[in-house]
């Protein structure tokens, strides 16, 4: 079936330092995929997406890159800040069944 | 914009006991979802629905029922609550298969 993996976590930055959040995933055809953010006590909300194979999603300084010769959709970036704290959720659904699966989340701290 | 709005926020239950969480869009969207959110597991879905009168099984079904009768409700009933039905539930709408993914705030079980 559709399924995500993200990498272990927790992780813990210094503020300015550059992130990489691993994420691949198995799907059948060409599913869209999703990071979502959820912060301390809250629902999750959309940080970015891509619908097609080279597209790259970008939202308040974070991107990831569809990349289907490798199943992957690592979300980077250049500078944290504390403000990103949170929970991040790599995500798909399959055009085939409209299925919206999660991986199980990391984890990051930003420390001042 | 009321968006998803989820009831209640907490509920303590005993074990055995039923109950119906609550979940209402405004947005017309046609997808509903619930997830239950356990440490380690990320989000898994429940149930989830195209559509009104239509239904669907997600990956952890059992013990839960739902229904769609109108396009802006989607209740969760919990049939025989059981302790590990302990969690954090969250429904979700979203207008399309590939679009944003709205979620509520969060429904936090806790049964004895």
């Amino acid at each position: 079936g559709d399924s995500v993996t993200q990498m272990e976590g927790p992780v813990t930055l210094s503020e300015e330092a550059f992130l990489t959040i691993n994420c691949t995933y198995t799907a059948t055809g060409y599913p869209s995929l999703f990071w979502y953010v959820q912060y301390p006590g809250e629902g999750l909300q959309l940080l970015l997406k891509a619908t097609k194979a080279d597209d790259k999603g970008s939202n308040k300084g974070f991107e990831a890159t569809y990349r289907k010769e490798t199943t992957s959709f690592h979300l980077e970036k250049g500078s944290v800040q504390v403000s990103d704290s949170a929970v991040y959720f790599c995500a798909l659904t399959p055009r085939a069944n409209s299925k919206l699966t999660f991986g199980k989340g990391i984890t990051l701290s930003v420390r001042p | 914009n009321a968006g998803v709005t989820q009831t209640p926020k907490f509920q303590v239950l005993k074990t055995g006991q039923s109950m119906t969480l609550q979940c209402a869009q405004d947005m017309n969207h046609e997808y509903m979802s619930w997830y239950r959110q356990d440490p380690g597991m990320g989000l898994r879905l429940i149930h989830y629905s195209v559509g009104a009168g239509i239904t669907d099984q997600g990956e952890v079904p059992n013990g839960y029922n739902v229904s769609r009768s109108t396009t802006e409700d989607f209740p969760l009933r919990l049939l025989s609550a059981a302790p590990s039905q302990t969690s954090v539930y969250f429904c979700a709408s979203s207008l399309l298969w590939d679009t944003e993914a709205f979620f509520g705030q969060g429904t936090r079980l806790t049964v004895v």
